[in-house]
């Protein structure tokens, strides 16, 4: 159980076009999402929370307008990066708690992520 | 800002021998989890251990943590080539809602 999907888990676009990612959850309703930005090499960074039916919560030093968040059902979750550009290419990973149990004890399930290149 | 770090940055042993991570943190936490990653895919959850736990085991893996130096350990046993991946330590504040995640470490298993 607790399956998250994301796709695409490849996109190539060119500079200042727009890209969205999808994060769903399969068989557990997920109130709350997370995106992580992760470089090569090196840890996932924390951008936004995503709450359903509610504005994401971003972290400090992300744009909220380059980083569009959409959390309209209890199973999907969508980033958009608008007029993309070479700096934004990097690895994208959702994830979200099982809301059945205790969020502050439950692990993250996590999709297996959305490679962006910028070109 | 990413709150656990980790040593060491990267491990490299023969199969069979064991592996051990370490990880430290800064505040205070709820929960402290341990999380494997593969080459380019997302992450998945080995162990969580509470605040108020001081070891917990899961097959080949042993957790610890030490509130008192804000540490964790996670040793892997009679590793595997399979094993190879990177592991990162990721930290629930007292609030318990957002988890931040440390360096990781790159562990390599040669047959």
């Amino acid at each position: 159980g607790a399956v998250v999907s994301q796709h695409p888990s490849r996109v190539i676009c060119k500079s200042g076009t727009s890209v969205k990612i999808e994060c769903r959850s399969l068989d557990f309703q997920a109130t709350t999402m997370f995106w992580y930005r992760q470089f090569p090499k090196q840890s996932l960074m924390l951008m936004a929370t995503s709450n359903e039916g509610s504005k994401a919560t971003y972290e400090q030093g992300v744009e909220k307008d380059k980083f569009l968040i959409n959390h309209a059902s209890l199973t999907l979750s969508t980033l958009t990066v608008t007029s993309a550009h070479p700096e934004d290419s990097s690895f994208y990973i959702c994830s979200a708690r099982d809301g059945t149990g205790p969020l502050n004890n439950s692990p993250l399930h996590f999709g297996n992520g959305t490679r962006l290149t910028v070109t | 800002s990413q709150q656990g770090e980790e040593d060491p940055q990267a491990l490299s042993i023969q199969e069979g021998e064991n592996a051990t991570m370490n990880c430290s943190y800064k505040t205070s936490i709820n929960n402290l989890q341990w999380y494997r990653q593969n080459s380019g895919r997302g992450l998945v959850h080995l162990i969580l251990i509470r605040s108020n736990e001081r070891e917990k085991h899961s097959g080949r893996l042993r957790v610890t943590l030490d509130t008192s130096k804000k540490s964790s350990s996670l040793l892997i046993t009679a590793s595997r080539a399979a094993d190879t991946a990177s592991y990162f330590c990721a930290t629930a504040n007292t609030g318990g809602f957002k988890t931040i995640f440390g360096a990781g470490t790159r562990l390599f298993v040669k047959a």
